[in-house]
This record gives C-alpha cells, sequence and structure tokens, in this order.
C-alpha cells in the first residue's frame, strides 16, 4: 500500500513571501500521479496541481509550483507571492496508474497561515 | 456547473439509529468516492466505484455500505450509527479515463453522532 507524509503540521509564511510545503510518499509503482489539494476553512476540496510521474518536467499553476523528485520519492509544494487568501490546509496526495484502483491517498496535510 | 452534490450537508444521529447520505454528478464519470476526514487529519477512502456496476472497499469501510444506482449516483449507507462515524464525509468523482483522473469532491456533510 501507498502512504503519504507530510511531516510539517503547521508552517506560516508573511503576506508576499515564498514558502515551500514538504511530502514524500512511498509506492513500487512506476506509474502514478501526485496531486496537491488546498483546503480553506470551508473545507471545500480544491486541486492545486497535479504531476504525472512519467513527466520530467515539474507541474507550475501561476504562483504554484512543485519540485518532484522521483528517486527521492518527494514532491514538495512552493507557493510564490504568497496572498491572504492562500491561508487554508494542504493536503499531498498520491493516485496509482491502475485505471481500476485510482483513488486518492492523503497525506495528514499541513496547515499554511498567511501573516499580513 | 453543479458538479459532485452531496445530501445532507448537515445531520445529527443518535447511536444505533441508520442514514444514507446520497452523492450525484453531473460531469458523466465514470468513477465515484467516499472519504471521510477526521479532525486534524487527511481524508480517508471509505469506498469506491470504478464504473457503474461495481464497488470495492477502500481503507476504512467497516460500518459502511454503498450502492452505485447508476452512472451519476453513488449512495453511502450507516446501517447502525456509532460516535466513531462521526466525522466530514466527502463524496467525489473522477473521469478515469487515459490522463482523465483528477478527482472532484463535493462540498462534504458534517455527520455527528450522538
Amino acid at each position: 500500500a501507498q502512504t503519504v507524509t507530510q511531516s510539517q503540521p503547521e508552517m506560516s509564511v508573511q503576506e508576499a513571501e515564498t514558502v515551500t510545503l514538504s511530502c514524500t510518499y512511498d509506492t513500487s509503482e512506476s506509474n502514478y500521479y501526485l496531486f496537491w489539494y488546498k483546503q480553506p476553512p470551508s473545507r471545500q476540496m480544491i486541486l492545486v496541481i497535479r504531476q504525472e510521474a512519467y513527466k520530467q518536467q515539474n507541474a507550475t499553476e501561476n504562483r504554484f509550483s512543485v519540485n518532484f523528485q522521483k528517486a527521492a520519492k518527494s514532491f514538495s509544494l512552493k507557493i510564490s507571492d504568497s496572498q491572504l487568501g492562500d491561508t487554508a490546509m494542504y493536503f499531498c496526495a498520491f493516485m496509482t496508474g491502475d485505471t481500476g484502483r485510482r483513488a486518492l491517498t492523503f497525506g495528514s496535510g499541513t496547515r499554511l497561515q498567511v501573516q499580513p | 456547473n453543479a458538479g459532485v452534490t452531496q445530501t445532507p450537508k448537515f445531520q445529527v444521529l443518535k447511536t444505533g439509529q441508520s442514514m444514507t447520505l446520497q452523492c450525484a454528478q453531473d460531469m458523466n464519470h465514470n468513477s465515484m468516492y467516499w472519504y471521510r476526514q477526521d479532525p486534524g487529519m487527511g481524508l480517508r477512502l471509505i469506498y469506491y466505484s470504478a464504473s457503474e456496476g461495481t464497488t470495492d472497499k477502500g481503507e476504512v469501510p467497516n460500518g459502511y455500505n454503498v450502492s452505485r444506482l447508476n452512472k451519476r449516483e453513488f449512495s453511502l449507507r450507516l446501517e447502525s450509527a456509532a460516535p466513531s462515524q462521526t466525522s466530514v464525509y466527502f463524496c467525489a468523482s473522477s473521469r478515469n479515463r487515459g490522463s482523465g483522473n483528477t478527482i472532484y469532491f463535493g462540498e462534504g456533510s458534517w455527520l455527528t453522532v450522538v
């Protein structure tokens, strides 16, 4: 079974600065997908960014980018120019490439507070 | 766009009561999921349905049953609610074809068992 570990329960960053959230995972599979989801106080789960394991290029979405290190099984999220609206829980998640078993396995989350 | 719709949003149950959480998606997705989220934790998979007519247990299936009624609907039933089932429940869906694997979530259902 896959496991996802987020070792930073809480982080704080000043508005406009950059912050990096860490995630490591364990799997024996070679084909898989990785995701970062944001959960604001409303509890809505919002997709931030996704990465296909077969792609060497790191995914980017506006102010959000990842550092995907496949050999190290590491998948960190960098938020640039942090905004107050980025305050939320952030979950790293793993998905197998097997279409018959495609469900997300989540880490325990990192609570990010953006300070004005 | 409705996306994934769950009902009810809030429910209080007494221990031993039964209830069904309803979920429907309007994105013509093949796969549907039920997750639960306990305080301070990530989401854990209860059951999923890879396609219409199939269901499989996830990480925490005990105490729950599911029905994939048709392609659109996937319900979760608690036959005899227990306080340990107090949680926020999320339904989700995905196309699950090729690279179409992004999972979209409903807004959550807050369930309290007293």
